[in-house]
């Protein structure tokens, strides 16, 4: 399976703090996205990652990405209360017919006012 | 910014009744996609489809389940009897290239409800 993994599962700060999720998978990739979830919502895409890239920034969010180890990172930056939603990495798959991403199972992020 | 949109936004049903979830994905997209998700569980891949076929299905999309391009815009959902353990979020997803080499651009969801 390729199926990434957050970590930690539930992330509560102060605005104004600093947020780091991380990722981890099982398979060789292509790319690595990140994608942001409101309540009730569906998923927004953040940042795409591809796999000789090593670092990504986006304004406010800073994404790596360390193939040898299959892991990336999500660093938000400066957090704000509207930064409060999940978090999910996912993966792309370096076989034929790859024709989908996989979801890991997010972080679940909280910004105390 | 366009736009991915799903409707119903929510459906309830009864165990054994089929249903049909309907989105229409931007317009220039090519790959068009489901997923499903349990509440406050894991984002689960269903299907993805492209020229007018399925391109991947996993293993919870089986036989009651399908999916349909039925004109230039619309992309389905069937699932053909609805078990208690369908209750989840519907989402469809489109990209303009596949997803080694783009976003996928989500609706916000159908939520279906089977009692």
């Amino acid at each position: 399976s390729q199926q990434g993994e957050e970590d930690p599962q539930a992330l509560s700060i102060q605005e104004g703090e600093n947020a780091t999720m991380n990722c981890s998978y099982k398979t060789s990739i292509n790319n690595l996205q990140w994608y942001r979830q409101n309540s009730g919502r569906g998923l927004v895409h953040l940042i795409l990652i591809r796999s000789n890239e090593r670092e990504k920034h986006s304004g406010r969010l800073r994404v790596t990405l360390d193939t040898s180890k299959k892991s990336s990172s999500l660093l938000i930056t400066a957090s704000r209360a509207a930064d409060t939603a999940s978090y999910f990495c996912a993966t792309d798959g370096v076989f034929q017919g790859a024709q989908k991403l996989v979801f890991g199972q997010g972080t679940r992020l909280t910004i105390n006012p | 910014e366009p736009e991915v949109t799903q409707t119903p936004s929510h459906q309830v049903t009864q165990m054994g009744q089929e249903v049909i979830l309907r989105c229409v994905p931007i317009s220039n997209h090519l790959y068009f996609y489901w997923y499903r998700q349990i509440l406050g569980q894991k984002v689960e891949f269903l299907v993805s489809f492209y020229n007018n076929e399925i391109s991947e299905k996993s293993e919870i999309f089986d036989d009651q389940f399908s999916v349909e391009r039925p004109d230039g815009s619309n992309f389905t959902l069937k699932i053909r009897s609805t078990k208690l353990e369908d209750s989840a979020m519907y989402f469809c997803a489109s990209s303009d290239r596949g997803p080694q080499r783009s976003p996928l651009h989500f609706g916000n969801g159908t939520r279906l409800t089977v009692t």
